[in-house]
């Protein structure tokens, strides 16, 4: 397995509904960041959370950080058609200046 | 705040040849990193420039790249040489681990 990793690989929902994913790590880190790609574009950063944080809201995003299981979940609520991309988490590791990003998640919110 | 831009969007390249790709973050930021993205792939770490200086560096940043910020504003990617490998898209960042980044919308690169 490799730090920061996403699942499920993809994810297909309606409109209205909630999407969760999920995301593990390997090592001890300071903070855990959830980015969105559209295809082709750039990464857009949606939010951060500490390692001594639990849980974090931004609008229709909820994320939570359980550093003891090392995981990480990212809930998007009341989803729309726009909310279609690819989703990342990426982790800071306390050792270095790098982030590193997991394999993503594909969100498809149907109309 | 402006977003950090990024030339040229997509550039073709014969191999061997070098190219050169751009970053024009808030000249007073000190961060600024350089990803890169291998189509259907996971983002991935190049290198990290801290007060004009790299600060780390992933094993992918070999003596084929090299980074610059020329002028107090811009920040370069140079790519000597240029393999079939190389072709991705090239993200710029800036910013803090603290507060997350900001990255530009890339630069697609495609070498034949």
């Amino acid at each position: 397995s490799q730090q920061g990793e996403e699942d499920p690989q993809a994810l297909s929902i309606q409109e209205g509904e909630n999407a969760t994913m999920n995301c593990s790590y390997k090592t001890s880190i300071n903070n855990l960041q959830w980015y969105r790609q559209n295809s082709g574009r750039g990464l857009v950063h949606l939010i951060l959370i500490r390692s001594n944080e639990r849980e974090k809201h931004s609008g229709r995003l909820r994320v939570t950080l359980d550093t003891s299981k090392k995981s990480s979940s990212l809930l998007i609520t009341a989803s729309r058609a726009a909310d279609t991309a690819s989703y990342f988490c990426a982790t800071d590791e306390t050792s270095g200046s790098r982030l590193t990003f997991g394999e993503g998640t594909q969100l498809t919110v149907n109309p | 705040e402006p977003e950090v831009t990024q030339t040229p969007s997509h550039q073709v390249t014969q191999m061997g040849q070098e190219v050169i790709l751009r970053c024009v973050p808030i000249s007073n930021h000190l961060y600024f990193y350089w990803y890169r993205q291998i189509l259907g792939q996971k983002v991935e770490f190049l290198v990290s420039f801290y007060n004009n200086e790299i600060s780390e560096k992933s094993e992918i940043f070999d003596d084929q790249f090299s980074v610059e910020r020329p002028d107090g504003s811009n920040f370069t990617l140079k790519i000597r040489s240029t393999k079939l490998e190389d072709s991705a898209m090239y993200f710029c960042a800036r910013g803090n681990l603290c507060y997350g980044y900001t990255f530009g919308s890339g630069t697609r690169l495609t070498v034949v």
